[in-house]
């Protein structure tokens, strides 16, 4: 069973840079039936995705339109992880951050394991 | 952007009652991609329906799924006390996703 396990600062200030790490177990960041993804939570904007990664015999990325010239998905194959980096945060950035996977052979285009969640406030 | 939009915001049922939560596209989404979820306080989402329709695995028998094109169900046809929490669906088209804002689920 697949297990994602997060980890990053929970307290980032304006204008800096969030970056978080999902380490993967029981699955290969690399594998050519997944996807890895990032998704946000807070009150005011609700379950909002931020963008993918993926390795189709190279490795794509797409993100979300509201953040795209913010944003950056990256896989480490040798650490069997995916990460974040998300540039210029202001206060709106903060929230809750997930991992999560898609499991295109079995589950589709629906994120079928979940990451602990993040909180990450943007303050001085 | 697809935008889903549920309804109603809050429901408020007693145990045992069926619940039916509606998700409606703005625009047409292949059954394929739509998904719903449960999510409890201070967890992530748990997927419940994906491809519409299929139930994912360990989910209970109570739990359906139906729909197409801009309207989409979930229906709890007997609700048990841990079922009243917050419930979202999820689309996918041209590489972007969206989810709903949400239903929660109350005792009533």
């Amino acid at each position: 069973q697949v297990q994602l396990q997060q980890s990053g600062p929970g307290l980032v200030k304006p204008s800096q840079t969030l970056s978080l790490t999902c380490a993967i177990s029981g699955d290969s960041v690399s594998s050519d039936s997944v996807a890895w993804n990032w998704i946000r939570q807070s009150p005011s904007r609700g379950l909002e995705w931020l963008g993918r990664t993926y390795y189709r015999s190279k490795w794509y990325s797409d993100y979300a339109v509201s953040v795209k010239r913010r944003i950056t998905i990256n896989a480490d194959s040798s650490r069997n992880q995916a990460s974040l980096q998300l540039k210029s945060v202001t206060p709106e950035d903060t929230a809750v951050y997930y991992c999560a996977r898609n499991y295109y052979d079995i589950t589709g285009y629906s994120f079928d394991s979940w990451g602990q969640g993040t909180q990450v406030t943007v303050s001085s | 952007e697809i935008v889903l939009t549920q309804s109603p915001g809050t429901l408020s049922l007693s145990p045992g009652e069926r619940a039916t939560l509606s998700c409606r596209a703005s625009h047409s989404v292949s059954s394929t991609y739509l998904a719903w979820y449960q999510q409890k306080p201070g967890q992530a989402p748990r997927l419940l329906i994906y491809g519409a329709s299929i139930r994912a695995t360990g989910i209970p028998d109570r739990f359906s799924g139906s729909g197409s094109g801009t309207d989409f169900t979930l229906t709890i046809s007997s609700l048990e006390p841990e079922d009243f929490t917050v419930y979202y669906c999820q689309q996918y088209d041209r590489s972007q996703y969206t989810f709903g804002q949400g239903t929660k689920l109350e005792i009533k």
